[in-house]
Parts: C-alpha cells; sequence; structure tokens
C-alpha cells in the first residue's frame, strides 16, 4: 500500500500569509495525486487534481505542485475562510490512500 | 449541476448489516466510476471502495473487505454500499464521491455501530 505522509499535521498562520503543506508519497505516484479542503461538520472539498489542475471555481490562491513522491499545496493570502485541515490524496493505485491531514489555524 | 444524495444511514447494533444509497444527478452517471469514503468520528479521510463504470470491477479497502459490497444500479442513477458484519470501528459519517479523485463530494451519511 502506498502510504500518504502530511506535514506539518497542523500549523498556525495569520490573515494575508502564505501557508505551504507538503505531502510525501511512498512510492512513485506519477502526479495522480489530489488536494482537498474541510471545514467542520462539512464534506471535503476538492481544491486540487493532477497534483497541479485547479478544479473549477477554485481561487487562483490554491497552487499545487510535485510529482513522483514529493508535492506540496500553497496557500497565498489566506482569509478567514482558508482556516481549515487540507488532506492529500493518491488515486495511482488501489487501495486509494490520504494523508492524515494538516489543520490550518488563526495564530 | 452535479449532485449527490446520500441515505440509508442510522444506528445498528454490532454485527448487524445496512445498506447505504447515493442518488446521482447533473451527470451521466453510467459513465463514471464511483467511490465511497469515510470519516470516523474526528479522525481523517479513509476510501471504502470504487466500482468501474465499465464492467463493474470493484475495489476496496483491507478493512471492509468481505464484509461490504459496493454496486450500483445504472437505470436509477444510484450507487449502494451494503455492509454487513458491521463492528464498531465502521462507526463514521459515508461520504459517496466521483470517480477516484473524488471530484465530487455528497454530504454524507451517519452510521453509528453500538449496542
Amino acid at each position: 500500500d502506498i502510504q500518504m505522509t502530511q506535514s506539518p499535521s497542523s500549523l498556525s498562520a495569520s490573515v494575508g500569509d502564505r501557508v505551504t503543506i507538503t505531502c510525501r508519497a511512498s512510492q512513485d505516484i506519477n502526479i495522480y495525486l489530489a488536494w482537498f479542503q474541510q471545514r467542520p461538520g462539512k464534506a471535503p472539498k476538492p481544491l486540487i487534481y493532477r497534483a497541479s489542475n485547479l478544479h473549477s471555481g477554485v481561487p487562483s490562491k490554491f497552487g499545487g505542485s510535485g510529482s513522483g513522491t514529493d508535492f506540496t499545496l500553497t496557500i497565498s493570502d489566506l482569509q478567514p475562510e482558508d482556516f481549515a485541515t487540507y488532506y492529500c490524496q493518491q488515486y495511482n493505485s488501489y487501495p486509494l490512500t490520504f494523508g492524515g491531514g494538516t489543520r490550518v489555524e488563526i495564530k | 449541476e452535479v449532485q449527490l444524495l446520500e441515505s440509508g444511514g442510522g444506528l445498528v447494533q454490532p454485527g448487524g448489516s445496512l445498506r447505504l444509497s447515493c442518488t446521482a444527478s447533473g451527470f451521466t452517471f453510467s459513465s463514471y466510476a464511483m467511490s465511497w469514503v469515510r470519516q470516523a468520528p474526528g479522525k481523517g479521510l479513509e476510501w471504502v471502495s470504487t466500482i468501474n463504470e465499465n464492467d463493474g470491477t470493484t475495489s476496496y479497502a483491507h478493512s471492509v473487505r468481505g464484509r461490504f459490497t459496493i454496486s450500483r444500479d445504472n437505470s436509477k442513477n444510484t450507487l449502494y454500499l451494503q455492509m454487513n458484519s458491521l463492528r464498531a470501528e465502521d462507526t463514521a459519517i459515508y461520504f459517496c464521491a466521483r470517480r477516484t479523485a473524488f471530484e465530487y463530494w455528497g454530504q454524507g451519511s451517519l452510521v453509528t455501530v453500538s449496542s
């Protein structure tokens, strides 16, 4: 099974900050990596697919990069609505697996 | 507009069974693989199962293989998850999602396994 390791598990940031979340796969997953945002009590919201492609309606303040085993999600100009938990997920092979999540909190 | 609506959740005793449904609209259901993902209270996301659009090939997480069965009825635009031999650790919100990159999600259905 492919293990997905996210770091950090949590971070504190201020409104207007730029943050970066990393996701590392235990083996090569090409670019089959997605990112999701989840606010408390809500279903996950898809942000990025194929490592760097924004879903329709997702603002360009979100950016994804990487291939192979190392990936990053960058969020610019943090706003109150961006404080949430973020997950990466590989869909290169079964079983599909998620990272443990990164909680972005207000400093 | 793509919509996924889960139903069928509830309280069930350990060892019991439950069937979840996910009704899809806003897209050609038969053309897409469909998946189930769950989230235990206060925990992260866990993929459960996927069914292909073409030949109905299915895949399961190790934790549910042999107990859960995913199926679909394309004539009803509906995805199912039959859950048998339920355990306390199956307690979670169950989401249906489109494809394996989970590009659309339902709102979720809560399954509680408890005596």
